[in-house]
């Protein structure tokens, strides 16, 4: 069963646009990882964000959770062509760590 | 360092047929996880093997089975195929350690005609 829910389900944006990206979930979590996956290959690790953190960044990534509303958003600054691709959000429970509940993903063209 | 790996890139069977894939984890991973990834349904966990162990598993019939290896790599078995196994099947490793990363290989595409 899917934990999380991600909005928009499709986003279209132009090069150098920034993206935002919406999870919410269902269930207390132990942390929330943020995944990427172009064209129905594997999927790339992002970030991971621990339920006691409120904010994170890497690069252009910077995410954030609200563990009082149980959602989470991925931003994606000056977005280029190559990060168009699908991306998920991962909860892992507090006493179930190991075993990754998926979002229903997002899917993010970007236009040069 | 290499990433996870996995064998066959695509798989084609027939209903009632086995499968079998192989995953090989970044070196220094014990942890191993299986995932499907089926058109409408999703990424849904599969399995967890932890030094060599079933740790874990989804909500998935007994047909669905595994094993992981003494030196971590791991193998997905699925018996009488059906129609809806047809997916990408998903391995990652991680370090044994609650709460962290899984780094996900390129996948298995499995059809079953």
């Amino acid at each position: 069963s899917q934990q999380g829910e991600e909005d928009p389900q499709a986003l279209s944006i132009q090069e150098g646009e920034n993206a935002t990206m919406n999870c919410s979930y269902k269930t207390s979590i132990n942390n929330l990882q943020w995944y990427r996956q172009n064209s129905g290959r594997g999927l790339v690790h992002l970030i991971l964000i621990r339920s006691n953190e409120r904010e994170k960044h890497s690069g252009r990534l910077r995410v954030t959770l609200d563990t009082s509303k149980k959602s989470s958003s991925l931003l994606i600054t000056a977005s280029r062509a190559a990060d168009t691709a699908s991306y998920f959000c991962a909860t892992a429970a507090p006493y179930n760590t190991d075993k990754l509940i998926f979002g229903t993903g997002t899917r993010l063209q970007v236009f040069p | 360092e290499a990433g996870v790996t996995q064998s066959p890139t695509h798989l084609i069977k027939t209903r009632g047929q086995q499968a079998t894939l192989r995953c090989s984890p970044i070196s220094g991973h014990t942890s191993v996880y299986w995932y499907q990834q089926a058109l409408g349904l999703g990424l849904q966990f599969l399995l967890w093997y932890d030094e060599g162990e079933e740790r874990n598993r989804g909500n998935f019939p007994p047909r669905f089975s595994g094993r992981q290896f003494p030196n971590y790599s791991s193998e997905l078995n699925v018996n009488a195929l059906e129609l809806e196994d047809s997916a990408l099947y998903l391995c990652a490793s991680s370090l044994r350690s609650s709460g962290r990363a899984q780094y996900f290989g390129p996948g298995t595409r499995l059809t079953v005609l």
